[in-house]
């Protein structure tokens, strides 16, 4: 069965600096992998996806992920954080051919100035 | 683009009652449709597949009497929660799949709707 494991709940990052939130899965086939942003009170939007080729996905907002399939991670980075970057992150790994998404616990991203 | 809608955003009912949420994919065929639920602070919990026009597929625990989901046509999916009680109050929200294929595979999600029952 996949599954994803999101470290750390809660990301404190300050406006300019690094944002890199980790995820590593656990997958008996090769895994399509996803991130997705949650804003407050709204549903999901998806920053990238890897499924095949090129292990570096840039994605949207200046969001980029890494495919390491040594170290069975999908880390999303983005080299500096702006303010409105604060939200919530999941990873999520494909299950299933009807596309059914096994999502992380979620990580909490706060900026500061 | 490929846009979700849900309808109502919120909503408020008396306990006992029923209420239908709709999820609707705007601008493309959704050939899977996906409910969920979140409780605060908390990550997605999936509670059912749906595909257009045969019953849904329910998560392990989820009544599907209580939840009943409806996959109308290719861009229309409901969730009614009948004789909602308190501990139904949660936000739901629902997904559509675009298309199979290769990289077909994201979801798109719609805005959620928090349910408050009283």
């Amino acid at each position: 069965a996949q599954s994803v494991t999101q470290l750390g709940s809660h990301v404190s990052v300050s406006e300019g600096a690094l944002v890199l939130l980790r995820c590593n899965y656990s997958s008996s086939v090769p895994p399509y992998l996803f991130w997705y942003v949650q804003y407050p009170n709204q549903g999901l939007q998806l920053l990238l996806k890897y499924t095949t080729g090129a292990t570096l996905v840039k994605g949207i907002n200046g969001f980029e992920a890494e495919f390491k399939k040594s170290e069975t991670s999908f880390h999303l980075t983005k080299p500096s954080a702006h303010m409105s970057d604060a939200a919530e992150y999941f990873c999520a790994v494909l299950t299933d051919s009807w596309g059914k998404l096994q999502f992380g616990a979620g990580t909490q991203v706060v900026v500061t100035p | 683009g490929a846009v979700v809608s849900q309808h109502p955003s919120w909503v408020i009912c008396k306990s006992g009652t029923s209420v239908k949420i709709e999820c609707r994919s705007l601008d493309f065929q959704a050939t899977t449709m996906f409910w969920y639920r979140q409780f605060p602070k908390q990550s997605l919990m999936l509670m059912a597949t749906s595909n257009e026009g045969s019953k849904a597929t329910y998560e392990q625990g989820v009544e599907k009497d209580k939840f009943l989901i409806n996959h109308a046509s290719l861009t229309l999916s409901t969730l009614t929660v009948t004789s909602a009680h308190p501990e139904d109050s949660s936000f739901y929200i629902c997904s559509a799949r675009k298309g199979g294929g290769a990289g077909g595979y994201e979801q798109y999600f719609g805005p959620g709707t928090r349910l408050t029952v009283t």
